[in-house]
């Protein structure tokens, strides 16, 4: 199961940080992806980070990449999205996911 | 950048059989995957690798690649089945996800 939290109302500019927490699969062995889903619209892909023992590389989609970083706990069951100079086009639904698991998404609304 | 092009709507009556294409140029070389997305509901994953069905996927969907298309079959169609259904590959240097841009089944 995976299980998003951390999702709200922040002003253009701002910072958010999403958490996904895992639970019923060995965490550390998988890579960690975050979709995200504006309202009306399709899935587009935000990130990832790989695992601790390949050195935890992350890639991002061009439209986040330089304002999001991802990271992991492995300790905690936990990857994190880091959401910096957040903008009005960053508002979605926010997925983590293994590809064959989805959690039921966080909401971030960007407003002034 | 790389793209995935899908039919934006198919609509079929229950009990026939509704096909749902992905095309991208890398796809020969690249697995596709095939979720599916009800209203108001997270993606489930359907279809893996091109033809593999994950455990509890009926088997009513299946999945096949023919160079730089591959096609989602859902036979005997369900009201049940109404969604949007995705494809999701990766780009050829496998830095990042790509996905379609949905299709919306409706049963008529």
């Amino acid at each position: 199961q995976l299980v998003e939290s951390g999702g709200g109302l922040v002003e253009p500019g701002g910072s958010l940080r999403l958490s996904c927490g895992a639970t019923g699969f060995v965490f550390s062995e998988l890579w960690m992806n975050w979709v995200r889903q504006a309202p009306g619209k399709g899935l587009e892909w935000v990130g990832r980070i790989k695992t601790e023992a390949e050195g935890a590389p992350t890639d991002y989609a061009a439209a986040v990449k330089g304002r999001f970083s991802i990271s992991r706990d492995d300790s905690l069951n936990t990857t994190y999205l880091q959401m910096n100079n957040v903008k009005i086009e960053d508002a979605a639904r926010y997925y983590c996911t293994i590809s064959a698991l989805w959690g039921q998404g966080t909401l971030v609304a960007v407003s002034s | 950048s790389y793209e995935l092009t899908q039919t934006p709507s198919v609509a079929v009556s229950p009990g026939q059989t509704a096909r749902i294409t992905c095309s991208g140029d890398s796809l020969p070389k690249q697995y596709a995957h095939w979720y599916q997305q009800r209203p108001g509901q997270a993606p489930i994953l359907v279809i893996y690798k091109d033809t593999e069905r994950p455990s509890g996927i009926p088997a009513r969907f299946s999945g096949s690649s023919s160079g730089t298309t591959v096609t989602l079959t859902i036979s005997e169609v369900q009201a049940e089945d109404e969604a949007v259904y995705y494809c999701q590959s990766s780009d050829p240097s496998h830095s990042y996800w790509v996905f379609g841009g949905g299709t919306e089944l409706t049963v008529l």
